[in-house]
């Protein structure tokens, strides 16, 4: 079965230092990895994937994620977080399956960036 | 990134009344809609995957008579809550994508239900 975890319910972060949030995975074969942001009352944006290629793949709004395929893991990171970067930051995964294959959630990170 | 409109952003109904939700994408042709819905503070819960113009693929325990979904085009989705309850209250959101698995899935704004 396909899993994704985010061990982390909670960030706390102080303005202006480094940020990562993390995810690991559990999928057969090699997935495309996403990771998305919510806003309070907002759906989810997108922030950035991993299909192919260079682990290190650049976002929207500075933040970066490194693909890690001996660790399954996925991490989000920026190096100087802002006090707007405070949300709920969830990572997916998807098969490189054909069809109408979902994406599996984590459960969630809270960052919440402190002035 | 491309845009996924929802209609209505918020919705109070009596109890045993229905409510349609509409989902669009504005600006790309969605082969594959997704309708989740979520509890406060926790994950989003996959409800239904539907291809335009098939009968949408429900996850185990959704009631699909309950949750009607229609994909009558490529940028059109909608979830009609049949009969609702007070325990059908919650954050609806629908997401698009267009072509495959690689493909960048979006997110509607959500639809925050409540039933009294």
């Amino acid at each position: 079965a396909q899993s994704v975890a985010q061990p982390e319910d909670q960030v706390n972060v102080a303005e202006g230092n480094p940020l990562t949030v993390k995810c690991t995975y559990s999928v057969s074969g090699n997935p495309y990895l996403f990771w998305y942001v919510q806003y309070p009352n907002r759906g989810l944006q997108f922030l950035l994937k991993y299909i192919t290629g260079d682990n290190l793949v650049k976002g929207s709004y500075g933040f970066e994620a490194e693909f890690n395929k001996s660790q399954t893991s996925f991490h989000l990171k920026k190096p100087s977080a802002l006090v707007s970067d405070s949300a709920l930051y969830f990572c997916a995964v998807r098969p490189k399956i054909s069809g109408n294959t979902p994406l599996v959630f984590g459960k969630g990170t809270r960052l919440s960036v402190i002035a | 990134g491309a845009v996924v409109s929802q209609h209505p952003s918020r919705v109070i109904c009596k109890s045993g009344t229905s409510v349609k939700i509409e989902c669009r994408s504005l600006d790309f042709q969605a082969t594959t809609m997704f309708w989740y819905r979520q509890f406060p503070k926790q994950s989003l819960m996959l409800m239904a995957t539907s291809n335009e113009g098939s009968k949408a693929t429900y996850e185990q325990g959704v009631e699909k008579d309950k949750f009607l979904i229609n994909h009558a085009s490529l940028t059109l989705s909608t979830l009609t809550v049949t009969s609702a309850h007070p325990e059908d209250s919650s954050f609806y959101i629908c997401s698009a994508r267009a072509g495959g698995p690689g493909e960048t899935q979006y997110f509607g704004p959500g639809t925050r239900l409540l039933v009294l």
